[in-house]
């Protein structure tokens, strides 16, 4: 079983739509949760990442952490066709696993206008 | 301007041939990372340094080596590529305190013959 599991999509929304992207996860030493967005034939760029439990938004993302579930979401509110990609979760430790970023496979997002 | 380079960025070998990929930074980074992407399968870590002379394997180190001589510099050696090592290679790099941000490359892409 992968650390990380990830839904590779591909996922394809009309424009404006709310969008859900999520990642279960098996590690119960991750503290980290991040997300990255990448670009075809760019490399991943950090959106957002959260500290333990809980929500963060910045903007029209929403990062959610459940750590009781070992679940983590990404909400996307009023999707533009400027943010088709694809969507990588990772997460880390720290302590003797600390130098780990562990990835998830990453979901295509597709949004049509 | 703050970035992080891969050399080369393109690379057809034959199995075998000795290889490197150079990644230099000019961030004052302590962590640099190595990560091959593969479709269905994400970003997968291959070495980690967190400072100059500290290496260590991430998930995926088989049939790697790294260096860190130099804390701008951290370079992939592949000594005797295989097929099975065709994939998408990325560079990364990130303040040490701070490894949820990492500043990612534009990718080296490698086929091996």
């Amino acid at each position: 079983q992968k650390e990380v599991e990830q839904d590779p999509g591909p996922l394809s929304v009309p424009e404006g739509a709310i969008v859900s992207l999520n990642c279960t996860y098996s590690n119960s030493a991750f503290q980290y949760f991040m997300w990255y967005r990448q670009y075809s034939r760019k490399g991943p760029e950090l959106l957002m990442y959260t500290y333990s439990s809980g929500n963060k938004e910045d903007g029209r993302f929403t990062a959610q952490v459940d750590k009781s579930s070992k679940y983590i979401s990404l909400f996307i509110r009023d999707s533009q066709p400027s943010d088709s990609a694809t969507y990588l979760c990772a997460m880390s430790a720290r302590g003797n696993q600390g130098g780990k970023l562990i990835f998830g496979q990453g979901t295509e997002l597709s949004v049509k206008p | 301007e703050a970035q992080v380079t891969q050399n080369p960025r393109y690379l057809i070998t034959v199995t075998g041939k000795k290889l490197t990929v150079t990644c230099s930074q000019n961030m004052n980074h302590e962590y640099m990372s190595w990560y091959r992407q593969d479709p269905g399968l994400g970003l997968r870590q291959i070495y980690y340094s967190m400072n100059v002379e500290v290496t260590d394997k991430g998930d995926v180190p088989e049939g790697y080596k790294v260096s860190r001589k130099e804390k701008r510099n951290f370079p992939l050696i592949l000594e005797s590529p295989s097929p099975n090592q065709t994939s998408l290679y990325f560079c990364a790099s990130s303040f040490l305190a701070d490894r949820e941000t990492q500043y990612f490359g534009p990718g080296t892409r490698l086929l091996v013959l």
